[in-house]
């Protein structure tokens, strides 16, 4: 499996700024995906980041709130902008085994912890 | 969209017992169900996976069943270990627009006590 790392780790932000969460993959992967947990809750996906083209958002979560990058096939960023306190949450980045097919499993990054004041 | 029902929410079994947790989804277009288990400030990590061509799979004390006319799955753990002790997560993975999407079922927190 793929070696994912997060940065930061976790951070306490105050309300109506941004925080730009990085995720590295240690192998080459045409789709990453962002993943949204908060506390004592299940995993939502925010977005699905493929590299050359625009990310693809869910339902109830915009570009404008949680713009995303994709530079290259081993990087994503996703930020989390004008925050409230209603945005803490764990953020996870992960990637597919392959190339993003529907069998394909996901690994997750060790997540970024985010506490908004 | 897809729909993932998971139960129970918590679960506490004796050590040695055996503990099984039900997943429902609404979706026939999904194929793949991986489960898995999240300690306490760590990532979620895949303990076992089905595909839909398979009706059960087994890894040591850990079973998957799949049921896709009844559209629901189930995670069997026996001889469970204290450090079985966890949030599991099932789910649900399907192809949405050329890409892979999980949907995530709401977990159940099992604690089994020694």
């Amino acid at each position: 499996s793929a070696v994912i790392s997060q940065k930061p780790s976790r951070d306490i932000c105050q309300r109506g700024t941004s925080l730009t969460i990085q995720c590295q993959v240690d192998s080459q992967v045409t789709m990453m995906f962002w993943y949204r947990q908060q506390p004592g809750q299940s995993l939502t996906l925010i977005a699905t980041a493929n590299q050359g083209s625009e990310a693809t958002y869910e339902s109830g979560f915009v570009i404008d709130k949680f713009p995303i990058s994709r530079p290259n096939l081993t990087f994503s960023t996703l930020t989390v902008s004008n925050m409230s306190p209603e945005d803490s949450s764990i953020y996870l980045c992960s990637v597919p085994t392959r190339g993003g097919a529907s069998t394909d499993t996901q690994y997750f990054g060790p997540g970024t912890r985010l506490t908004v004041l | 969209g897809e729909n993932v029902e998971q139960h129970p929410s918590t679960l506490s079994v004796q050590e040695g017992d055996s503990a099984v947790i039900k997943c429902t989804y609404s979706d026939s277009a999904s194929n793949y169900f991986p489960w898995y288990k999240q300690e306490l400030g760590k990532r979620p990590q895949l303990i076992i996976d089905i595909r839909s061509n398979v009706g059960e799979k087994k890894d040591q004390r850990i079973a998957v069943t799949l049921n896709k006319t009844a559209k629901h799955f189930s995670l069997h753990i026996t001889e469970t270990q204290p450090e079985d002790s966890a949030v599991y997560f099932c789910a649900a993975s399907k192809e949405s627009g050329g890409y892979q999407k999980v949907t995530f079922g709401t977990g159940t927190k099992l604690q089994v006590i020694p």
